[in-house]
């Protein structure tokens, strides 16, 4: 089994709906949480993080998190084209400092 | 912008050789971690320096070594290039070194072994 594991995708939605993107882990020891947004060709870039239990919302974004489920989600409202890219859900581990483990990432591509 | 700075930003060397990455990071980041990125893959963890010292490492072979120079900027060397090396090698930096510190990822370097 998968330390992180995400959909690869891709996931297709039209401009202006809602894109739920959605990641599970295995170690229950896992901290924190966070979501990368990675464009073809560039390096990741930090949209959400998240540390407890329930959601967390910045502008468009929403992320949730159920530790009990070891599940975390990210939710993009009004989706637009721009938003197309590759998300990367990253899990931090008790005491692991900078080690982020990261899944495969979710193709998201919005279709105007 | 993050603030991270790597360079070069592409390279192409043969089996066998070795090769030097280096990173700038953020003002003020004191902590520096490197990750390979694969294509098609997530980023995999290859070590972290806190300090000048390496401070956690994946499950990467001796042959990938760094260092952490008192300005904070960093090197990764690879000796001994393998044909599975050719990866999207990345640096980020955080302020330190705890559970909800964030990382901030430089453009990386986009590294060919043939």
């Amino acid at each position: 089994q998968k330390e992180v594991e995400q959909n690869s995708g891709p996931l297709s939605v039209p401009e202006g709906a809602i894109a739920s993107l959605n990641c599970t882990y295995s170690d229950r020891g896992s901290q924190s949480f966070f979501w990368y947004r990675q464009y073809s060709g560039k390096s990741p870039e930090l949209i959400m993080s998240i540390y407890s239990n329930g959601d967390k919302e910045d502008g468009r974004f929403t992320a949730q998190l159920n530790k009990a489920s070891q599940y975390v989600s990210l939710l993009i409202r009004d989706s637009q084209p721009s938003d197309s890219a590759t998300y990367l859900c990253a899990v931090r581990l008790y005491n692991q400092g900078g080690k982020l483990i990261f899944g495969q990432g979710t193709e998201l591509s919005v279709k105007p | 912008e993050t603030g991270v700075t790597q360079s070069p930003t592409h390279l192409i060397k043969t089996r066998g050789q070795q090769v030097t990455l280096r990173c700038s990071s953020q003002s003020g980041h004191n902590t520096v971690s490197w990750y390979q990125q694969a294509l098609g893959q997530g980023p995999q963890f290859i070590f972290q320096y806190y300090r000048e010292e390496e401070n956690g490492r994946g499950n990467f072979p001796p042959r990938f070594s760094g260092l952490q120079f008192p300005n904070y900027s960093s090197e990764l060397n690879v000796n001994a290039l393998e044909l599975d090396d050719s990866a999207l090698y990345l640096c980020a930096s955080s302020l330190a070194t705890g559970e909800n510190e964030k990382l901030f990822f430089g453009s990386g370097t986009q590294l060919s072994v043939l």
